[in-house]
């Protein structure tokens, strides 16, 4: 069973640092793009950065462009997302969630097949 | 970045019902559009991606359509599981972005 599991989430401080973890099993993570996703109390989705499968190509919103890193240890079957200069806009459920390219016609779609269960982040004093 | 529209914001049905929910992008987005349910307290759920293609596993009372700027998601006979929020999502280009939502609540 394809599985992805958050951890690291928690409560700190505005302009603090956190650093979320997303453990895969049931997969060849290596294999495929992986997306972080966040979702503030009462809000909707919001895509917050996504990274190639070998970790060469990092692409995040521009909310978050600076203060955010992704990153990925694929023998760990890991991924994660540090997060520097907490804002309390940053509140959220944070999910990990895998990116899939799947061919419809002659044309690779991506979408996000797998979800995590989500880590809760707190930014507050 | 392309900004995703959807409406209604909220939406109520009877079991039985059908209805349709419509998404719409800022941009032209070819067909890269993806359709998610979610549920209160848990992830969102794939529904159908590439605007039309059910993804495996989900009923085929749903439904998706729509090409360019222009979708829409169709539930035929709504179960009493059905309601949830649906929202709709681009991937043509990163960020990728979602619309605001839209909950069907039973009437």
């Amino acid at each position: 069973e394809v599985q992805l599991v958050e951890s690291g989430g928690g409560l700190v401080q505005p302009g603090g640092s956190l650093k979320l973890s997303c453990e895969a099993s049931g997969l060849p993570f290596s294999s495929y793009w992986m997306s972080w996703v966040r979702q503030a109390p009462g809000k909707g989705l919001e895509w917050v950065a996504n990274i190639k499968k070998d970790g060469s190509e990092k692409y995040y919103v521009d909310s978050v462009k600076g203060r955010f890193i992704i990153s990925r240890d694929n023998a760990k079957n890991s991924l994660y997302l540090q997060m520097n200069s907490l804002r309390a806009e940053d509140t959220a459920v944070y999910y990990c969630a895998r990116e899939v390219a799947n061919i419809v016609g002659a044309v690779y779609y991506y979408y996000m097949d797998v979800w995590g269960k989500g880590t809760t982040v707190t930014v507050s004093s | 970045d392309i900004q995703m529209t959807q409406s209604p914001s909220s939406l109520s049905a009877s079991v039985g019902d059908g209805v349709t929910i419509t998404c719409r992008a800022s941009h032209s987005i070819r067909s890269f559009l993806n359709w998610f349910q979610q549920k209160p307290g848990k992830a969102p759920n794939l529904l159908i991606y590439a605007a039309s293609t059910l993804q495996r596993g989900v009923p085929s009372r749903f439904s998706g359509s729509g090409s360019g700027t222009a979708f829409t998601l169709t539930i035929n006979s709504l179960q009493p599981e059905d309601f949830a929020t649906y929202y709709c999502q681009q991937s043509y280009t990163t960020p990728y972005t979602f619309g605001q939502g839209t909950k069907l609540e039973i009437k």
